[in-house]
């Protein structure tokens, strides 16, 4: 079964630009989080939906910030205007609601850099 | 809030040695679960044990246990029989049972084998 699918790898863009990048949960899992790793900040959870509904958007940010996850299978996390301090790897992972596992299941992550 | 610390940055173990790594959390809640999750330099994130809780027994998974004091709020990870491969971020992570819950992770520790 394929696990959670992140676009882009890797993305390099200049101030100012859109960056949107892209998460297919694992099927049947009805929860889906974005994090942000940063060596200064560590991992940050950013938002979270639960039956694509958002739950805590506590962490995103700024406005500039902006998530969406329109069905089950899909959703994007979109940053305008980027800036340089925005660069870093950003995770999806996704997980059951609830049940005896727990844990989540993260992508490979997209590494974006704002020149 | 739910807030989980690695008091340890690195730490170093010879090839075929064992090593604990630590971590403590602190929750007002009673059922959650922990975690410790595995970052190699590909940066993806792979679960590595899991402990409920609820369950007094500590979690083994081939050459990784735990020690779980509950009361003390510790959840350490041994490595037994180090191996190269072992060598990655390790972090610490704190997940309530109850159903959404986000994943809350420590520092990090970065661990490094020697041959």
């Amino acid at each position: 079964d394929a696990g959670v699918i992140q676009s882009p790898r890797h993305e390099v863009t200049e101030m100012g630009q859109e960056v949107t990048l892209r998460c297919k949960p694992i099927s049947g899992h009805n929860s889906l989080f974005w994090y942000r790793q940063t060596m200064m900040r560590g991992l940050e959870l950013l938002i979270y939906f639960n039956n694509n509904v958002p739950i805590d958007d506590s962490g995103m940010p700024e406005d500039r910030f902006s998530a969406k996850m329109p069905n089950a299978s899909f959703s994007t996390l979109k940053i305008q205007p980027s800036e340089p301090r925005d660069s870093a790897v950003y995770f999806c992972a996704s997980s059951v609601l609830a049940g005896a596992i727990g844990e989540l299941f993260f992508g490979e992550g997209s590494r974006l850099t704002v020149l | 809030a739910q807030t989980v610390t690695q008091s340890q940055p690195e730490m170093s173990v010879q090839e075929a040695e064992t090593v604990t790594l630590s971590c403590t959390y602190d929750t007002s809640e009673s059922d959650y679960y922990l975690f410790w999750y595995k970052q190699p330099p590909s940066r993806q994130m792979i679960l590595v044990i899991r402990q409920e809780a609820y369950k007094q027994q500590n979690a083994t998974e081939n050459r990784f246990s735990v020690n779980f004091q509950k009361a003390a709020k510790s959840f350490s990870l041994k490595i037994s029989d180090s191996q190269l491969g072992d060598a990655a971020m390790y972090f610490c992570a704190y997940r309530s049972y109850n159903q959404g819950g986000k994943l809350i992770f420590g520092q990090g520790t970065e661990l490094s084998v020697k041959p």
